[in-house]
This record gives C-alpha cells, structure tokens and sequence, in this order.
C-alpha cells in the first residue's frame, strides 16, 4: 500500500509569513493525527482527526495553528503567522479505527525553518 | 500528565554486545507502551508494542510496572540496528495519542 505522504518536505519561510503543510494519508485509514518535535525536544502530539472530526486538539500550540482534514481525506496544517519557534519537524500518521493503539503509520515529516 | 523518559541521548556498542536502551514512564492508569525506529533516511515505524509481547528482529521489551519502565533489549547488537529509537506511551484504548520520549541513537560499530 501507498504510504503517508506529506509536502512540502522542506520549508523555509520567514516569521510572520504563512506556510500550509499537507498531508495525504494512507487510503481507508479514518484516522490521521500530526505530530512535532522541535529541535532538542520529544515528539509531540498536535491533534487527531477521525474522518473529517477533529476528535482532540489538545496539542494544538495556538491559535495560528489550523489543521483541516476535507472530506475525511487529505489534511492540512496551516501555521498564520509563523514564529522562530514554530521551526521544526511535523509528521503525519495515520491509522485504521479498528487497528490496536498506537500502530501508526508516519509520514517522512515536512521541516519548517522559520527565520 | 504522562511522561515518557529516555536517560540516554547516544549509546554506542560494538557488534555481537548485548543491548538496552532505557525507557521509564510516568502514569497514573494502565498505559499502552510501545518502542517506534527511525532507520537513516526512512521514515518512523512502530518496533514493537508491550501488549503483543513478542520479538521483533531479535529485539523485546517487557514492561514492568513496578519500576514504571519498559526496556529495549537484544542481546546481540547487529550493525543494521544502528538507529533512532523512541519509547511512547498511550493512555487511550483505541486511539494512538502518543506520548514520545526524546529517543536514543543506537551506534553499532563494527
């Protein structure tokens, strides 16, 4: 099966600028949840979609973070307007619902320097 | 809240030595643990989950919750084991909210 895939895998922007990352997820997987890890820091959960719902959004930093997922398909993450600090790796995972807990299938992560 | 803690950055072994990467956690209620690799250049993958209790390219982890801890082990290190490895946890039947620790790079040199 075709895998996660994101893009863009690199990003540079400058901070107050506006970057959308995407993510497709592997096909039939309902769930689909974005993660980061800033440099030097663990992974970090941002928020889970189930279909299109957002089921929790509790790693969400701030409100210039918004995450979209259209039609329980492909998802977005739009970050308006970036800070230095929102530089680092974002993945994107996606699972079956009947699939046991945490077998998540990433994507190879899209990097943001934000400068 | 959980955490997850992984005390050693690096750990560099030579071939054929046994191996164990630390993970302890932090939970008040009944967690789901689990080990992810990342391989250079690929991208993250689940290893193994505690639930499944089995071994995984001679790898296996038991968790112990008197100690809250939940050990990466082999007994002998190969050099295609040379990796990122990252203990999670997971507080939610069903759902994959992951708590990562901040990994541990297994060096096995020649």
């Amino acid at each position: 099966e075709a895998g996660v895939t994101q893009f863009p895998s690199h990003s540079v922007i400058e901070k107050g600028q506006t970057v959308t990352l995407r993510c497709d997820p592997i096909s039939g997987h309902d769930n689909l949840y974005w993660y980061r890890r800033v440099m030097g820091k663990e992974i970090k959960f941002l928020l889970h979609f189930v279909k299109e719902s957002k089921q929790d959004e509790s790693g969400m930093p701030n409100n210039r973070f918004l995450a979209e997922r259209t039609g329980g398909t492909y998802s977005t993450l739009k970050v308006q307007p970036a800070e230095l600090e929102d530089s680092g790796v974002y993945f994107c995972a996606s699972s079956y619902s009947g699939r046991a807990a945490g077998e998540l299938f990433f994507g190879e992560g899209s990097r943001l320097t934000v400068l | 809240a959980q955490r997850v803690t992984q005390p050693e950055k690096l750990l560099s072994v030579f071939k054929g030595a046994p191996v164990e990467l630390k993970c302890n956690y932090s939970y008040s209620g009944s967690p789901e643990l689990f080990w992810y690799v990342q391989y250079s250049r690929q991208r993250l993958q689940l290893l193994l989950r505690h639930i499944s209790r089995e071994s995984i390219k001679g790898f296996t982890a038991d968790l112990n919750k008197g100690e809250t801890s939940f050990h990466l082990k082999k007994p002998f290190a190969q050099e295609e084991d040379s990796a990122m490895y990252y203990c999670a946890l997971s507080t939610n039947s069903g759902y994959s909210t992951l708590t990562f620790g901040k990994g541990t790079m297994l060096l096995v040199s020649p």
